[in-house]
């Protein structure tokens, strides 16, 4: 059974740091491409980054308003993806998902995601 | 670039068939055949339901159907069950630099 676990939420204040983290199993995670997708209260989905395999560079992207602020990481030998949170704004305020990419030419969707955890910014 | 418009909220009786579009661009839903379409239960992991415009994961009921025309796509998603009620998001690919881009959600109300 495939599983992904999100960890880490929780309150932190406008210009705080927070690490979540993303506990998968049932499927090959080395070789996956993750990504982290949020949504704000109210609000629809909005991509926040990814990371390719380590055999395909472990190369990391991100959304424009993360950019700079945020870092995604991964340990395959634990089979977790992580999001390191740095500068936090009231607008980052989410549940944030992990969810996989299938890593194939051609195809471009999201087939595993985890239920999510909150993140609140707020003075 | 903006987020894929789609309409707040449809409804249909038990039975019937709803669509939900999803409009988007030609650097998006114009430019590339990989729109996706997820299921989401508040509280509960989103449920991947279509992608690439039309393929169906295997275990999604074929009720569920995508098409894309022009920088449109659409969900139709036939003999509406009690449990289909919930909210719906489209995504596409976007380039190399925006990558993903989702729709405002729709949410599906069965009567």
């Amino acid at each position: 059974e495939v599983q992904l676990v999100e960890s880490g939420g929780g309150l932190v204040k406008p210009g705080g740091s927070l690490r979540l983290s993303c506990a998968v199993s049932g499927f090959s995670f080395s070789n996956a491409w993750m990504n982290w997708v949020r949504q704000a209260p109210g609000k629809g989905l909005e991509w926040v980054g990814r990371i390719k395999s380590k055999t395909d560079g472990e190369t990391t992207a991100y959304a424009a308003p993360v950019k700079g602020r945020f870092t995604i990481s991964r340990d395959d030998s634990k089979n977790t993806l992580y999001l390191q949170m740095n500068s936090l704004k009231t607008e980052d305020t989410a549940f944030y998902y992990c969810t996989r990419r299938i890593a194939v030419a051609g195809t471009y969707y999201f087939d595993y995601w985890g239920q999510g955890t909150l993140v609140t910014v707020s003075s | 670039q903006s987020a894929l418009t789609q309409p707040r909220s449809v409804s249909g009786s038990p039975g019937q068939s709803v669509t939900i579009s999803c409009t988007g661009t030609s650097s998006d839903v114009g430019g590339y055949d990989y729109v996706s379409w997820y299921q989401h239960h508040p509280g509960k992991a989103p449920k991947l339901m279509i992608f690439d415009v039309s393929n169906r994961p295997s275990g999604v009921p074929d009720r569920f159907s995508g098409s894309k025309s022009g920088n449109t796509a659409s969900l139709t998603i036939s003999g509406l069950q009690a449990e289909d009620e919930a909210d719906y998001y489209c995504c596409s690919y976007a380039g190399s630099y925006t990558f993903a881009l989702f729709g405002g959600g729709t949410k599906l109300t069965v009567l």
